[in-house]
């Protein structure tokens, strides 16, 4: 069935330094991707989409590539601040599934900032 | 404005009985999920509602069902609890009920089943 997997259970980082999470998804016909961050006690908030016609999307200190060949997801964030630790997770949609909005989550990648 | 706003916070119930959980969306928002997210894992997609009407679910018992209300608000039922259902639930909310529309989470209801 469909599913969204991450590499990288955990990522460490100094603060200042680029992160780059990445994330493998597996039905080809997924079109609309969405990265989320969610922090503990929270619900997962929005951080950047990209829709399949484009492979690289920016916004502030982030960016989204996406590489349709193989598959391959990933968040790249730039300047990387302490308040930047939570947990991340990829996620695909099929806009022509059954459920038109039901979003399918990777496993989440953890990142955690070094002061 | 306000988010996506989830009644209660936490709740703690027993096997067996049956809990009500409770999401009212982003104001101008007519399309509720609900997605179930287990301790270390991605959420789960459960239901979707838009216009009071179920638009998608997820691979979940029949023991769980859900409801919209035509404010668009939107009600999660769980019979026969079971120590597995344990999770932190959360409803998101988009504009339409389309593939590609963002969707925004509440805070999600923390459920322990003892």
């Amino acid at each position: 069935g469909e599913s969204v997997g991450l590499h990288l259970p955990t990522l460490s980082v100094q603060e200042g330094d680029n992160s780059i999470i990445n994330c493998a998804y597996s039905n080809s016909a997924s079109d609309y991707f969405i990265w989320y961050k969610q922090e503990s006690g929270k619900g997962p908030q929005f951080i950047i989409d990209i829709r399949s016609n484009m492979d690289k999307r920016q916004g502030q200190r982030v960016t989204v590539l996406l590489n349709k060949t193989v598959k391959h997801l990933s968040l790249q964030i730039a300047a990387t601040q302490p308040g930047d630790s939570a947990v991340y997770f990829c996620a695909e949609n099929y806009a022509g599934g059954t459920s038109y909005g039901k979003l399918t989550f990777g496993q989440g990648t953890i990142l955690t900032v070094h002061p | 404005d306000a988010g996506v706003t989830q009644s209660p916070t936490h709740l703690i119930k027993t096997r067996g009985q049956q809990v009500t959980l409770r999401c009212s969306p982003i104001s101008g928002h007519k399309s509720v999920s609900w997605y179930q997210q287990v301790l270390g894992q991605g959420p789960q997609f459960i239901f979707q509602y838009y216009e009071k009407e179920e638009r998608g679910r997820g691979n979940f018992p029949d023991r769980f069902s859900a409801r919209q209300f035509p404010n668009y608000s939107s009600e999660l039922n769980v019979n026969a609890l079971l120590l597995g259902d344990s999770a932190l639930y959360l409803c998101a909310s988009s504009l339409r009920a389309g593939g590609g529309d963002e969707q925004f989470f509440g805070p999600g209801t923390r459920l322990t089943v003892l």
